[in-house]
């Protein structure tokens, strides 16, 4: 497709369901970020692919959050015993390049709600 | 760490009012990135400044990056009930394979009609 695909949009989860997010990112683009968006906050960095490698993952919460993009397309964001502290949008994003100057292109974002 | 400040958080200005939100990184910046959120949407690419004192503009918007890259501002002439949302700076960390954005929070951006 035209642009980053994410599902679902919407996820209510009971506290201790595990979770599991999709990102389908621009076809060819290199690049793929998670963020975590609170209500009124800014996007909060989360991990980075550069094609199926995970280089930075230093913003996942905890150890409970795991991400993986294994042929360096599609990504997916897993969430195991879901807490309520972790409801949020989940945003993903991509871009062409490291250092392109087409910046990210988000989806529309996942919004998880943990009950 | 790297932090990046924005304000205002909030602005709220009669329909043909300017508006400005400015940005203030504590390290040097490789680049910085401006961004748009409309209410219930997500993050949409307006324009990336990469050198010292680079001005650019689109239409009614105009973007600068400060001389020292720690600083950037973005200037709209004559809002518009168009222009409502959330607009974010980010700035991008230096050379390498991992080009993490570190983001305001953002200025929001309320239009009297």
């Amino acid at each position: 497709g035209a642009g980053v695909s994410q599902s679902p949009r919407y996820k209510v989860a009971k506290r201790g369901q595990d979770v599991a997010l999709r990102c389908d990112p621009i076809s060819g683009h290199v690049s793929l970020f998670w963020y975590q968006q609170a209500l009124g906050q800014g996007p909060e960095f989360l991990t980075y692919f550069q094609n199926e490698a995970q280089l930075d993952k230093s913003g996942l919460p905890s150890d409970r959050f795991f991400a993986e993009r294994p042929e360096g397309s599609v990504s997916t964001l897993k969430i195991q015993r879901t807490q309520q502290e972790d409801s949020a949008v989940y945003l993903c994003a991509s871009s062409l390049a490291p250092g392109s100057n087409y910046g990210y292109t988000f989806g529309s974002g996942t919004r998880l709600t943990v009950v | 760490g790297q932090q990046v400040m924005q304000i205002p958080q909030y602005q709220h200005v009669q329909e043909g009012e300017d508006f400005t939100t400015y940005c203030n990184s504590s390290t040097t910046l490789s680049n910085i990135q401006w961004y748009k959120q409309r209410p219930g949407g997500h993050p949409v690419f307006l324009i990336q400044l990469v050198k010292s004192g680079e001005v650019k503009k689109q239409k009614r918007l105009t973007f600068q990056f400060g001389e020292a890259k720690k600083n950037s501002s973005l200037h709209i002439t004559a809002t518009q009930t168009t222009d409502v949302g959330t607009y974010f700076c980010a700035g991008q960390e230096g050379a390498g394979n991992n080009r993490k954005l570190i983001w305001g929070l953002g200025t929001s951006l309320a239009v009297n009609p």
